[in-house]
């Protein structure tokens, strides 16, 4: 199975500030590389899919880069609305896999 | 609009069996894989099970292999997972998931249905 590693597992920001999450793939994925942000109590939601593809109706401060192995979430200036957690997710081969999660706190 | 709508989880004592039903609207059904996410209290995201548009493809998890299978009804638009011989560590909230489409990420998820395994 292909493993999933993101970093930092937490980071604490202020409104305003430019965060950067990386993921790391165990081996090459491609691009198929997806983004998805967790409020608690509620289901994730994709952000960007094909590693830098913005999913419609997702605000432009989030953006996505990379190919092969190392991928960045980045949010260029974060809102109240953005504390939640990240997981990044490979689709490039069975079976799916979600890196561990990244929790933005104030 | 896309809605996912997940009923049938609940209390299971381990060993035991429980079905759940994802009812789908607002897309074409039948042209989309779904997925079962799960997601253990406090933990991350684990994929369980897809499912291709047609039903004739599914895959699993090694660790719910034997255990768990998924279907769907494409007349009512409607996805399901049948457990069996459950364990304690498939205590989780269980999303059924849409997938975007060639790149295979999930698009639309469900609220959840939270599946509880007691010893």
């Amino acid at each position: 199975d292909i493993q999933m590693t993101q970093s930092p597992s937490s980071l604490s920001a202020s409104v305003g500030d430019r965060v950067s999450i990386t993921c790391r793939a165990s081996q090459t994925i491609n691009i198929y590389l997806n983004w998805y942000q967790q409020k608690p109590g509620e289901a994730p939601k994709l952000l960007i899919y094909a590693a830098s593809s913005l999913q419609s109706g997702v605000p432009s401060r989030f953006s996505g880069t990379g190919s092969g192995t190392d991928f960045t979430l980045t949010i260029s200036s974060l809102q109240p609305e953005d504390f939640a957690t990240y997981y990044c997710h490979q689709s490039y081969t069975a079976p799916p896999t979600f890196g561990q999660g990244t929790k933005v706190e104030i | 609009e896309v809605q996912l709508l997940e009923s049938g989880g609940g209390l299971v004592q381990r060993g035991g069996s429980l079905r759940l039903s994802c009812a789908a609207s607002g897309f074409t059904f039948s042209t989309y894989a779904m997925s079962w996410v799960r997601q253990a209290p406090g933990k991350g995201l684990e994929w369980v099970s897809s499912i291709s548009g047609g039903g004739g493809s599914t895959n699993y998890a090694d660790s719910v292999k034997g255990r768990f299978t998924t279907s769907r009804d494409n007349a009512k638009k409607a996805l399901y997972l049948h457990m069996s011989s459950l364990r304690v560590e498939d205590t989780a909230v269980y999303y059924c998931a849409k997938s975007g489409g060639a790149h295979g990420d999930y698009e639309y998820w469900g609220q959840g249905s939270r599946v509880t395994v007691s010893s």
